[in-house]
C-alpha cells in the first residue's frame, strides 16, 4: 500500500528566503508525482507534474525534483513571498496507469507561512 | 472551457438526513474522482468513475455512501443518514479519457457540515 509522507508539517519563513519541502513515498512503482497548492477553503491547484522518467520540473520560482529509486521528491521555492503562503500537497499516481486512471495518493501536506 | 464545477459549495445537514454532492467534469473529460478531506487531515481517495461505470470504489465507506456518473448529467456523491463524522470537504477531480498521466483538475470542493 502506497504511503506518502511530507516533512515538515508546517514551516514559517521570512519573506525572501529560499526553502525546500520534502515528500517521500513507500512504493517506487509510480506513474507520476504532482505538487499541488491548496489555499484555505479552496480547491487544489496543480503546480508541477513530474513523470516517472523525469528527474525534475521547473516553473517560475518553483523547482521539483524526483528520485524514484529512493522514493523522494523535493519542492524548492526560491525567493519566497507572502503570497506563497498556503498548504503544499504532494501526490503520486500508481504505476498501473490505465487500471488506476489518475488516482492520487496524497501526503498530509506542508503548511507554509511566509512572513512579510 | 469551464473547470470542474461542484455544487453546492457549502451544505448543512442534520444528522440522519441525506447529502447529495454534484460534480460536472471539465469538457471532454470522462473520468471523475472523488476525494474526502477530513478536518486537519489530508485528502483521501474515495471512488473513481467513468461514464456509467464505477472503476474503483476501494476508498468508499461500506455503508451509506454511493456514487454514480450517468451517461447524461453530473457525477453525484450521495451520503445517506449523515453523521457528524461525515463533516468534511469533498473534492471532485476529472481527467481526459485517454490516460496519459496528465494533470488532473480539481473542483473547488463541497463543504459538508453535519449538525
Amino acid at each position: 500500500k502506497q504511503e506518502v509522507t511530507q516533512i515538515p508539517a508546517a514551516l514559517s519563513v521570512p519573506e525572501g528566503e529560499n526553502l525546500v519541502l520534502n515528500c517521500s513515498f513507500t512504493d517506487s512503482a509510480i506513474y507520476n508525482l504532482q505538487w499541488f497548492r491548496q489555499d484555505p477553503g479552496k480547491g487544489l491547484t496543480s503546480l508541477l507534474l513530474i513523470q516517472s522518467s523525469q528527474r525534475e520540473q521547473t516553473s517560475g520560482r518553483l523547482n521539483a525534483s524526483l528520485d524514484k529509486s529512493s522514493g523522494r521528491s523535493t519542492l524548492y521555492i526560491a525567493a519566497s513571498q507572502p503570497g506563497d503562503s498556503a498548504t503544499y500537497l504532494c501526490a503520486v499516481v500508481r504505476g498501473e496507469g490505465e487500471t488506476s486512471g489518475s488516482r492520487l495518493t496524497f501526503g498530509e501536506g506542508t503548511q507554509l507561512t511566509v512572513n512579510p | 472551457n469551464a473547470g470542474v464545477m461542484q455544487n453546492p459549495r457549502h451544505l448543512v445537514r442534520r444528522r440522519g438526513q441525506e447529502a447529495r454532492l454534484r460534480c460536472s467534469p471539465m469538457k471532454g473529460h470522462s473520468h471523475v474522482y472523488w476525494y474526502r478531506q477530513l478536518p486537519e487531515e489530508g485528502l483521501k481517495f474515495m471512488v473513481y468513475l467513468q461514464k456509467e461505470n464505477i472503476i474503483d470504489e476501494s476508498g468508499m465507506p461500506k455503508e451509506r455512501f454511493s456514487a454514480e456518473f450517468p451517461k447524461e448529467g453530473p457525477s453525484i456523491l450521495r451520503i445517506q443518514q449523515v453523521v457528524r463524522g461525515d463533516s468534511a470537504a469533498y473534492f471532485c477531480a476529472s481527467s481526459p479519457p485517454n490516460f496519459s498521466g496528465n494533470t488532473i483538475y480539481f473542483g473547488e470542493g463541497s463543504w459538508l457540515t453535519v449538525v
